[in-house]
C-alpha cells in the first residue's frame, strides 16, 4: 500500500540559505500536516492543508511557508536559515471523508550548519 | 530497530466503562515512549510520555500508561470513559541511545464510545 513520502530524507544546509520539503500523501487523502521535531523535543505542529487552503497554523515561523498544490502533495519552503531549524521533518496525511485518521511519513532530516 | 504495534485497530467501550489501548514495542535499549490523541480532523495531542522515570505514567484526561520491559508493552488505560474520548490513539517509540530522537509511530487504535 502507498504511503506517506517526503522529500528528501536528509538535507544539509548553511545558516541563511533556503531550504524546500516536499511531502506527497497518500492517494485520495485532502489533508497535509506538517511537524517539526527538534533534538530531544515533542513534535510541534507548524500547519495543516485541507483542499488545497490552509486549514489550522501552529507555531510556524514568518520565515517558513508552505502551500498544498493541485495533486495534494505539499511543500514547506523555509528561507534565511538558522541552526536551530535543524530537526525532522515530518508530515502526515489524512481524508476527511475517512474518520481523518492519521498516516505517517518517515521525515525530513534537516540540518543546518 | 525499533518499532511499535498496537494490537487493535478499534476498540469500542461503553461510556463510564474502563479503556485499554494496547501497545507492544521493540527497542535495542530503553525507550523513550508517548501516547498522542487526534481528534476527528484535528493535529496530534500528547496524552503522556514515559522516559525511564516511574513506569506508571499519568497523563491528561484521566488517562495513564504502565511501562513493563518484562512484557514490552505501554498499554494506555483509563478507568472510565468519555464520550469526549472518541478519537485516534497513537503509540509511539523513540530511542534517544540511537542518536537520532526519530519518533516510530504506531498505526493507531480508533477509540469508539458508546452511550
Amino acid at each position: 500500500a502507498a504511503g506517506v513520502i517526503q522529500s528528501p530524507r536528509h538535507l544539509i544546509k548553511e545558516k541563511r540559505e533556503t531550504a524546500t520539503l516536499k511531502c506527497y500523501p497518500i492517494p485520495r487523502h485532502d489533508t497535509v500536516y506538517w511537524y517539526q521535531q527538534g533534538p530531544g523535543q515533542d513534535p510541534q505542529f507548524l500547519i495543516s492543508f485541507y483542499e488545497k487552503m490552509q486549514s489550522d497554523k501552529g507555531s510556524i515561523p514568518d520565515r517558513f511557508s508552505a502551500q498544498q498544490f493541485s495533486d495534494y502533495h505539499s511543500e514547506l519552503n523555509m528561507s534565511s536559515l538558522e541552526l536551530g531549524d535543524s530537526a525532522l521533518y515530518f508530515c502526515a496525511s489524512s481524508s476527511r471523508d475517512r474518520g481523518g485518521k492519521l498516516f505517517f511519513g518517515s521525515g525530513t532530516q534537516l540540518s543546518v550548519l | 530497530a525499533q518499532s511499535v504495534t498496537q494490537l487493535d485497530s478499534h476498540v469500542s467501550v461503553s461510556e463510564g466503562t474502563p479503556v485499554l489501548l494496547r501497545c507492544n514495542y521493540s527497542s535495542s535499549y530503553s525507550p523513550s515512549l508517548f501516547w498522542y490523541v487526534q481528534h476527528p480532523n484535528k493535529g496530534l495531542q500528547l496524552l503522556l510520555k514515559y522516559t525511564s522515570a516511574a513506569t506508571l505514567v499519568k497523563g491528561i484526561n484521566g488517562f495513564e500508561a504502565e511501562f513493563k520491559k518484562s512484557e514490552t508493552s505501554f498499554h494506555l488505560t483509563k478507568p472510565s470513559a468519555h464520550m469526549s474520548d472518541a478519537a485516534e490513539y497513537f503509540c509511539v517509540v523513540s530511542d534517544p541511545a540511537s542518536g537520532t530522537y526519530k519518533y516510530i509511530f504506531g498505526t493507531g487504535t480508533r477509540l469508539k464510545v458508546l452511550a
